[in-house]
């Protein structure tokens, strides 16, 4: 089985931009979590989704949203671009209440 | 809240035993473990769930006291592929699709 995939790898942005990272999970996994990783704080957890409803929210600003389709696959957005947004956003596949599994991530730089 | 991993660093030659420690202050339902290295995504070792069952890779143990909120990682005869930084990430409800993951535990192997 193919694993998990995230798209770009890397994007340099200015601030006040918004972008949009994308997340396709492991063929049949239904719930897509989405982690902020910096130095500072760590691996944070965004939000979750699973068939296509917002299951889980972290304590995050309305700046970052996200949503998933209906092939399970998930995006999320971040409006207005702040420098401490610089992070490394990875998202996770899981079949159902298990183990999740981690995608390479999207290195995200906001200058 | 975020649980507490201890120590936060360990050096080790091959061959030698490490345990790494994660304590929560609230009620778990499961304790997972992940391995990170540097400029990768984590990688999940193992997953403990309340009630006993465990799922993960045969050369990696790990405990869970339900009562005491603790979860322990048993490294033995560590390889050097073993280096890395260990993350535990508590679930406190059946949905383990939302991780609360600790500040994570460098490990070093040394030939």
């Amino acid at each position: 089985k193919a694993g998990v995939t995230q798209t770009p790898r890397y994007l340099i942005k200015t601030r006040g931009q918004q972008v949009t990272l994308s997340c396709s999970p492991i063929s049949g996994h239904r719930s897509v979590s989405w982690y902020q990783q910096t130095p500072g704080q760590g691996l944070q957890f965004l939000f979750e989704y699973f068939s296509e409803t917002q299951r889980n929210k972290g304590n995050f600003p309305g700046r970052f949203s996200g949503r998933q389709f209906s092939n399970s696959r998930s995006e999320m957005n971040v409006s207005t671009l702040e420098l401490g947004d610089s992070a490394l956003y990875l998202c996770a596949s899981s079949p159902t209440n298990n183990e999740q599994f981690f995608g390479p991530g999207t290195r995200l730089t906001v200058l | 809240q975020q649980p507490v991993q201890s120590p936060q660093a360990v050096i080790l030659r091959e061959g030698e035993d490490a345990v790494i420690n994660c304590s929560s202050s609230k009620a778990l339902y499961s304790v997972h473990w992940y391995r990170q290295k540097h400029g990768e995504a984590p990688v999940f070792l193992m997953i403990l769930l309340k009630g006993g069952e465990q799922k993960g890779h045969e050369k990696i143990s790990a405990s869970f006291n339900e009562k005491k909120q603790q979860s322990s990682l048993y490294l033995t005869a560590s390889q050097l592929s073993y280096s890395g930084t260990y993350f535990c990430g508590t679930a406190g409800s059946g949905n383990t699709g939302k991780l609360i993951f600790g500040q994570g535990t460098t490990l070093q192997v040394k030939p």
